[in-house]
């Protein structure tokens, strides 16, 4: 049973250069949510996505931007990058309607922007 | 929108000693609290989650407890063990509603 996979690991950008980040769902599961994590703080929800559109949003700028393929993953896109979009940036696959809407993590993309 | 909030920043105890993490939210109409471990480096991992229904919830030395009246809800693991440190956090949502994260604890136990 496959978890969720992020590629890739680490990004080092600099700034106002775009960067796509992609993201593969644990085995049978059809959302994807996208998160970023400043050093020493919480996940900050960015978006998520079920069949194919953008179905929440939280607080973040236009310059986040992102999609959903047939086969259930993702990819984030962050334009114009500044250096305050350094952060590990994580996503999580859950199952609509499951119950809970239990989330799971992947490792992970550090993103350095200099 | 939620907000939670998490307490205490950082927490050491002695190996052997129980620890515990509380959390607050402000939405009563969240439904879902699940609890992740971070180590240094890696992905969180949800390590127990309870759902509204239910006012507690206990796997092997960690157990969670849920007061809806008072929305808040907390962590406790027993037994500490050094492999137990981590950060840990808590979150809330409602429904459809994202997962909103408290800020975190540093938990560090002491051998």
């Amino acid at each position: 049973d496959a978890g969720v996979t992020q590629s890739p690991t680490h990004l080092i950008k600099t700034r106002g250069q775009q960067v796509t980040l992609r993201c593969s769902p644990k085995s049978g599961h059809d959302t994807v949510s996208w998160y970023q994590q400043a050093l020493g703080q919480g996940p900050q929800f960015i978006f998520q996505y079920y069949e194919e559109e953008e179905r929440q949003r939280g607080n973040f700028p236009d310059r986040f931007s992102g999609h959903q393929f047939p086969n259930y993953s993702s990819e984030l896109n962050v334009n114009a990058l500044w250096l305050g979009d350094s952060a590990l940036y994580l996503c999580a696959s859950s199952l609509a309607g499951g119950a809970g809407n239990t989330q799971y993590f992947g490792p992970g993309t550090r993103l350095t922007v200099l | 929108g939620e907000n939670v909030e998490q307490h205490p920043s950082t927490l050491s105890v002695q190996e052997g000693d129980s620890a515990v993490i509380k959390c607050t939210y402000s939405d009563s109409a969240s439904n879902y609290f699940p609890w992740y471990k971070q180590e240094l480096g890696k992905r969180p991992q949800l390590i127990i989650d309870i759902r509204s229904n239910v006012g507690e919830k206990k796997d092997q030395r960690i157990a969670v407890t849920l007061n809806k009246t008072a929305k808040h809800f907390s962590l406790h693991i027993t037994e500490t063990q050094p492999e137990d440190s981590a950060v840990y956090f808590c979150a809330a949502l409602s429904g459809n509603t994202p997962l909103v994260f408290g800020k975190g604890t540093r938990l560090s136990v002491i051998a």
